[in-house]
């Protein structure tokens, strides 16, 4: 049973324009949330989080937002550079709720490229 | 430079063999994780420690075992019982607390002879 779900496996988008990555979950005790980015062969990088008392986290070029009643988050890259191009995972933990406080439940991840 | 560090970052295993992959940080994070991603999927949790000599099992524990004897090193042990042991493994920490993210190292890739 997939608790945090990223339902395209890839999305392209060119230069310059907005790229918008989305994860849906299902576990309501998650109140913690983080996008990390993956490149082949190497670990994932933190890129951004929010936690469920916000809805809106914004970091540079990248934006999460948090849709609690629709169990959804999003993550904005604006603008898109081709360096952009990755893996990216959407993952939750139960945090402060104390619901497996120290565990991350991943997606699958998004592959972004970003055409020049 | 802090960070985490994962040796080998490529290692062979014969069949009923048990291997041992390292994880090092020096960061003076409390918690650390290891993690196993196989093709097209995420990361699924094996084991996690939130402080020395104290560990616990994640979603995919059978066939690993770990320890926890030094702050800094966590090492997991793919036992000759996990018979699909072919995966990227990653090995992460954190300062502990509930909204502290999760940081990386890059990877090990055991693979079967």
């Amino acid at each position: 049973d997939q608790q945090v779900k990223q339902n395209s496996p890839s999305l392209s988008v060119q230069e310059g324009r907005i790229s918008i990555l989305n994860c849906d979950y299902t576990n309501s005790m998650f109140d913690y949330f983080l996008w990390y980015k993956k490149y082949p062969a190497e670990g994932p990088t933190f890129l951004i989080s929010i936690s469920s008392i916000k809805d809106k986290n914004e970091d540079g070029r990248f934006t999460v937002f948090l849709n609690k009643s629709a169990k959804h988050l999003s993550l904005h890259i604006v603008p898109s550079q081709p360096g952009d191009s990755a893996v990216y995972f959407c993952a939750a933990s139960g945090g402060y709720s104390g619901a497996g406080s120290y565990q991350l439940t991943f997606g699958k991840g998004t592959k972004l490229s970003v055409i020049p | 430079d802090g960070g985490i560090t994962q040796s080998p970052k490529y290692l062979f295993r014969k069949e009923g063999q048990n291997v041992t992959l390292s994880c090092e940080q020096n960061l003076n994070h409390d918690a650390m994780y290891w993690y196993r991603q196989d093709p097209g999927q995420g990361l699924r949790l094996i084991y996690y420690s939130q402080i020395v000599n104290d560990f616990q099992k994640g979603d995919i524990a059978e066939g690993y075992s770990v320890s926890r004897e030094k702050k800094e090193s966590f090492p997991l042990t793919v036992t000759s019982a996990q018979k699909n042991p072919t995966a990227f493994y990653l090995c992460a920490s954190s300062g502990g607390a509930w909204n502290q993210p999760q940081h990386f190292g890059d990877g090990t890739r055991l693979s079967i002879l």
